[in-house]
């Protein structure tokens, strides 16, 4: 059974510039969740997304913006990129409803933006 | 106010002892669960064990077990046997049923170096 991925998993961007990260969750599960890891404030919930709609969204200026596919495929956006952007993102899929046991998280090995 | 508190910021182990690592929670939710994270240096987080708040007994997965101490709301995390493996930093979680938001709360996380 293949793991979350994220693509790509370098990236150097500039100040100004925007910026799409994508993510493939595992087969069958329909909730994508996104976390900024940064050293100095760690890991932070950006949005969480389910069939397509965005049921959750951290504390994260509009910059931040994502959206889901109909296959559960995510991806995440950010324009207008500022030095404090430079981070870990980290997708994780879950099933979603019933146990809370059930939504327990898979990670992919995360996108690092470098912005300069 | 902070969900998870972990206090120590980085522990030393010898290779084959057994180590501890500290997390107390903060909710008021009746219903919620706790997860542990591994994330080596290629930054992929990895899930190791869950703890529900009505699981009676406390989680184990191999080497690693949970000292779940509901009252005092600590879920410290015990991996015996150390490997060089297991040096890596490791992350408290949880999810609260309340918010049904799916969002995992994370705490600073402790730094683990197992020495030869």
């Amino acid at each position: 059974k293949a793991g979350v991925t994220q693509t790509p998993r370098y990236l150097i961007k500039t100040r100004g510039q925007q910026v799409t990260l994508s993510c493939s969750p595992i087969s069958g599960h329909r909730s994508v969740s996104w976390y900024q890891q940064t050293p100095g404030q760690g890991l932070q919930f950006l949005f969480e997304y389910f069939s397509e709609t965005q049921r959750n969204k951290g504390n994260f200026p509009g910059r931040f913006s994502g959206r889901q596919f109909s296959n559960s495929r995510s991806e995440m956006n950010v324009s207008t990129l500022e030095l404090g952007d430079s981070a870990l993102y980290l997708c994780a899929s879950s099933l979603s409803g019933g146990k809370i046991r059930n939504t327990e998280a898979f990670f992919g090995q995360g996108t690092r933006l470098t912005v300069v | 106010a902070q969900k998870i508190t972990q206090t120590q910021p980085g522990m030393f182990v010898q290779e084959k002892e057994a180590v501890t690592l500290d997390c107390t929670y903060d909710t008021s939710d009746q219903s919620y669960g706790l997860f542990w994270y591994k994330q080596p240096s290629s930054g992929e987080m990895i899930f190791l064990i869950y703890q529900g708040s009505y699981d009676e007994q406390n989680a184990t997965e191999g080497r690693y077990s949970l000292n779940f101490q509901k009252a005092r709301k600590s879920a410290n995390l015990v991996i015996s046997a150390s490997q060089l493996g297991d040096s890596a930093m490791y992350f408290c979680a949880m999810r609260e049923r309340r918010s049904n938001d799916y969002k995992l709360s994370f705490g600073a996380g402790t730094t683990v170096t197992v020495r030869a």
